[in-house]
């Protein structure tokens, strides 16, 4: 089946920092959505993007749907502690009713 | 307020046992998702649906079992035919076919 390659699998910074991560792949994808997920919860939805090149903020994160359409990136501005924890992008190939995920990044923010 | 209940939130199961989880939402979505969740590997989709009385394998349907009597109800059997059935279950719902999916907070399933 289609993959996500989402990368960095893990990142350490410190607070403050900019953090940025992608994924990408080999097909075209029609929308991308990217979750933050917390130890033991579920998923909860931080941006959706549906047009390639359209970039979209929600506070201090930043999304951007690649203009290739196989690729999305996620920024997120001075990071704060309560920034810790795995975020998944995930998305939608055409034609297909079914999400395709990526494995997350896990971010660890030092105070 | 709106939004996806998964219960019970914690399980623990003897092996050879069937374990129901429960999955309510009140979006009034039409579709509803199973994933399953491993550490260290992405979301990997067991059934979803998306009108009452239908539904379809995902990729990994394997040992588990949906029905979908109500639009706002769409719960999930873990039978004794999966052979590795503890992680950590999401459900999932939205509107249409393709959009913003949404997440109820988890059942973690243990197998003893």
């Amino acid at each position: 089946g289609q993959q996500l390659n989402q990368s960095p699998q893990s990142m350490f910074i410190q607070e403050g920092e900019d953090v940025s991560m992608n994924c990408t792949s080999s097909s075209i994808f029609n929308t991308w959505l990217w979750y933050k997920q917390d130890p033991g919860e579920g998923p909860v939805l931080l941006i959706a993007l549906y047009k390639a090149g359209e970039l979209t903020s929600n506070g201090r994160l930043t999304a951007q749907f690649g203009i290739t359409r196989k690729d999305s990136f996620l920024n997120i501005s001075a990071s704060i502690p309560s920034d810790v924890g795995i975020y998944f992008c995930a998305g939608e190939p055409g034609g297909s009713e079914k999400l395709v995920f990526g494995k997350g990044t896990k971010l660890t923010v030092n105070p | 307020d709106g939004g996806i209940t998964q219960s019970p939130k914690y399980l623990f199961r003897k092996e050879g046992q069937n374990v129901t989880l429960s999955c309510e939402q009140n979006l009034n979505h039409d579709a509803m998702y199973w994933y399953r969740q491993d550490p260290g590997q992405g979301l990997r989709l067991i059934y979803y649906s998306q009108i009452v009385n239908d539904f379809q394998k995902g990729d990994i349907a394997e040992g588990y079992s949906v029905s979908r009597e109500k639009k706002e109800s769409f719960p999930l059997t873990v039978t004794s035919a999966q052979k590795n059935p503890t992680a950590f279950y999401l459900c999932a719902s939205r509107q249409g076919h393709t959009g913003e999916l949404f997440f109820g907070e988890g059942s973690r399933l243990t197998v003893l």
